[in-house]
């Protein structure tokens, strides 16, 4: 059974806070690892797709890096701003012909004024 | 990159009607992806549509209680049949590249 976790579940900062999360996933059978913000009444963004080991990704203040052999990746928020308030889902897509996204439970960041 | 759109974005229903939610996307694609996600679970696959063919459920889906119509390349709907409470989710269709996954807004579906 694939599984991906991420954590924390919840988080509430300070506007001008920096956070991070994690996504664990399984080490085998990687394909890809994205990360996906999602606003409530909109579609989930695509913020990064990651697929190989060491990959660093960046996007204005927001930062990803990828550990495939230990299979975990962390999201890096640098001086959070009210609008970065979402979920933050992790997914993993594994190799194969049956490719399939399996997706985390999501990190909600609450970002206060 | 694939525009999508998602209607209704959210409904209350009465337990035992269905309820139909579509899907439009500008440009066409082979497969379709309809997701579930209910209270504190994950985003969940029900089933993969295909034009031309039925639609390919996952494990603890079927056909009688989510069937999908896929009647060409840019458009499919997902039925929630004979719905109970336990439906009351965010539903979201999807089309993929090889390197990312598109969304439709969602539809919020609760049943009362």
């Amino acid at each position: 059974i694939l599984n991906v976790e991420q954590s924390p579940q919840s988080l509430h900062v300070q506007e001008g806070d920096s956070t991070n999360f994690t996504c664990s996933f399984p080490s085998s059978n990687f394909y890809a690892l994205h990360w996906y913000r999602w606003e409530t009444a909109k579609s989930p963004e695509a913020l990064f797709v990651m697929t190989l080991n060491g990959d660093e990704k960046k996007k204005g203040r927001i930062s990803a890096t990828l550990n495939t052999k230990e299979g975990y990746s962390y999201l890096y928020i640098k001086g959070s701003q009210p609008e970065d308030s979402a979920t933050y889902l992790c997914a993993f897509w594994n190799a194969g012909n049956n490719r399939k996204l399996i997706w985390g439970l999501g990190t909600s960041l609450a970002v206060n004024p | 990159s694939a525009v999508i759109s998602q209607k209704p974005s959210r409904d209350i229903c009465q337990r035992g009607t269905s309820l139909t939610i579509q899907c439009q996307v500008d440009s066409q694609v082979t497969m379709m992806f309809w997701y579930r996600q209910q209270p504190g679970q994950s985003l969940t696959l029900i089933a993969t549509a295909n034009q031309g063919s039925e639609a390919t459920y996952e494990s603890g889906f079927v056909i009688d209680k989510f069937p999908i119509s896929r009647p060409n390349l840019t458009f499919s709907t997902l039925t929630v049949s004979n719905m109970s409470p336990e439906d009351s989710s965010i539903y979201l269709c999807s089309v993929e590249t090889p390197t990312e996954a598109f969304f439709g807004q969602g539809t919020r579906l609760t049943v009362v």
